[in-house]
């Protein structure tokens, strides 16, 4: 019964594709996250969703476009891909202020 | 300089040993998180802490809000333990909840 789940878990692609990596969580939470860890596994937020609304964006490309449907899901889309997209890309979730739920993670790969 | 700075960067411990993991903070906090990233890749969140000291299992995590430093323990380690320890910061400005975090401390922890 998992509580934030995304997918897919790989996603391998060429340069210059599209791409979403979806996230739903089933926890009844108000706020989601899209985190990026890159090769030196070093974590930094991207966007934040509190009640579908963007809270943060953190100087992300603007072919990085978040979505939120419903306050249970929040997708990533990405355009044009480069070969410094490659990463693991966590999304999280959490009511208000209390500690936040991690996915597995999607380990992106740009050929 | 990261707003976030953990000691050691790898620790390597002889199963039994009792572990300190440190964490420093430059900015002002609502709270601090200790996370663990298991080889697999999945995050879990530890222990979220504003002030004083909290205790799970063999795990303690304790804060000094004048220092801005926090320290993470392990007692009677083992190889279980072995992991991605990291630390983060959390300010509850708005409905702003981002984590900032540090580079993680790579425990190994031998039988």
């Amino acid at each position: 019964d998992t509580a934030v789940s995304q997918t897919p878990k790989y996603l391998v692609t060429q340069m210059g594709n599209d791409k979403s990596i979806k996230c739903e969580q089933n926890l009844g939470h108000d706020t989601m996250y899209w985190y990026k860890q890159d090769s030196k596994k070093f974590l930094k937020i991207m966007f934040s969703y509190n009640n579908k609304e963007l809270i943060i964006n953190e100087t992300v490309p603007n072919r990085f476009s978040p979505k939120s449907p419903d306050k249970a899901h929040l997708n990533l889309h990405i355009n044009s891909l480069e070969l410094g997209d490659s990463a693991v890309y966590f999304c999280a979730s959490s009511r208000g202020h209390q500690p936040q739920h991690f996915g597995d993670g999607t380990r992106l790969s740009i050929l | 300089k990261n707003e976030v700075e953990q000691s050691p960067q790898n620790l390597t411990a002889q199963e039994g040993e009792f572990i300190t993991i440190n964490c420093s903070y430059s900015v002002g906090i609502s709270a601090l998180h200790w996370l663990q990233q298991h080889p697999g890749g999945g995050i879990v969140s530890l222990f979220m802490l504003s002030s004083g000291k909290k205790k799970h299992g063999r795990l303690i995590a304790t804060i000094n809000i004048q220092e801005k430093h926090s320290s993470l323990h392990i007692t009677a380690s083992h190889p279980r333990d072995s992991a991605v320890y990291i630390c983060a910061v959390s300010n509850s400005g708005g409905s702003n909840y981002k984590l900032t975090f540090g580079k993680g401390t790579l425990l190994t922890v031998n039988p």
